[in-house]
């Protein structure tokens, strides 16, 4: 079974410009989770999508980060304009919703420099 | 805002010792908690979850304790091996909160020596 497929894996940015992630949940998979994880630290959640609807948002810095899963799969992490300590690995999980098991992808590593 | 925590950030064992790692949580709402295994330039790794109606739950070489009584959970790994050298985290999911999104701790860092 394939696993949650993320991209691009590094990247490397000047602050003020922008930059977007990409993920793909594994295959029936209905919440999708984007967490934040800087170095030394735990995941620290930033959206929770169930379907295409948000569930959880309240601790995504929405002046800056943006993200959607228009068609209930695969979904997009957005961040305009970028600050330094937005440096940091962005990890996309998904479950099958519920208490199931979360899965997590390889991550996407940011720099912002 | 309440967060999982952990007793140590490192773990030195040798080879074939049983290594134990702490974990303290704050919510007493959450009735889920999962630990993962989170290797360099990786994600997190599922190991193993238990909920909170049961108080221990066995895997492959790994045993999972919950007291709720004290908010504590241990991951246990029995003849710890040079591969199980990684950052581990516990996780916890509260039952009042929006979601269905895991709140971690810091994460204790298991280095095995052969």
């Amino acid at each position: 079974e394939a696993g949650v497929a993320q991209s691009p894996r590094y990247k490397i940015i000047e602050k003020r410009q922008s930059v977007a992630f990409w993920c793909n949940p594994i295959s029936g998979h209905a919440t999708l989770y984007w967490y934040q994880q800087i170095l030394g630290q735990g995941p620290k959640l930033l959206i929770q999508f169930q379907n295409n609807g948000v569930v959880d948002d309240s601790q995504l810095p929405k002046d800056r980060f943006s993200a959607e899963r228009l068609k209930g799969v695969d979904s997009t992490l957005k961040i305009q304009p970028a600050k330094l300590e937005d440096s940091a690995v962005y990890l996309c999980a998904s479950s099958f919703g519920g208490r199931n098991t979360i899965y997590f992808g390889e991550g996407s590593w940011l720099t912002v420099v | 805002g309440e967060s999982v925590g952990l007793h140590l950030p490192t773990l030195s064992v040798q080879e074939g010792d049983n290594s134990i790692i702490n974990c303290a949580y704050s919510n007493s709402a959450s009735d889920y908690f999962i630990w993962y295994k989170q290797e360099s330039g990786k994600g997190p790794q599922f190991i193993i979850d238990i909920r909170s109606n049961m108080d221990k739950r066995q895997g492959q070489r790994v045993t999972v304790l919950l007291n709720k009584t004290v908010k504590h959970l241990s991951l246990q790994i029995a003849a710890t091996q040079p591969g199980d050298s990684a950052v581990y985290f516990c996780a916890e999911s509260p039952a009042n909160q929006a979601g269905t999104a895991l709140i971690f701790g810091k994460g204790t860092t298991l280095s095995v020596s052969s």
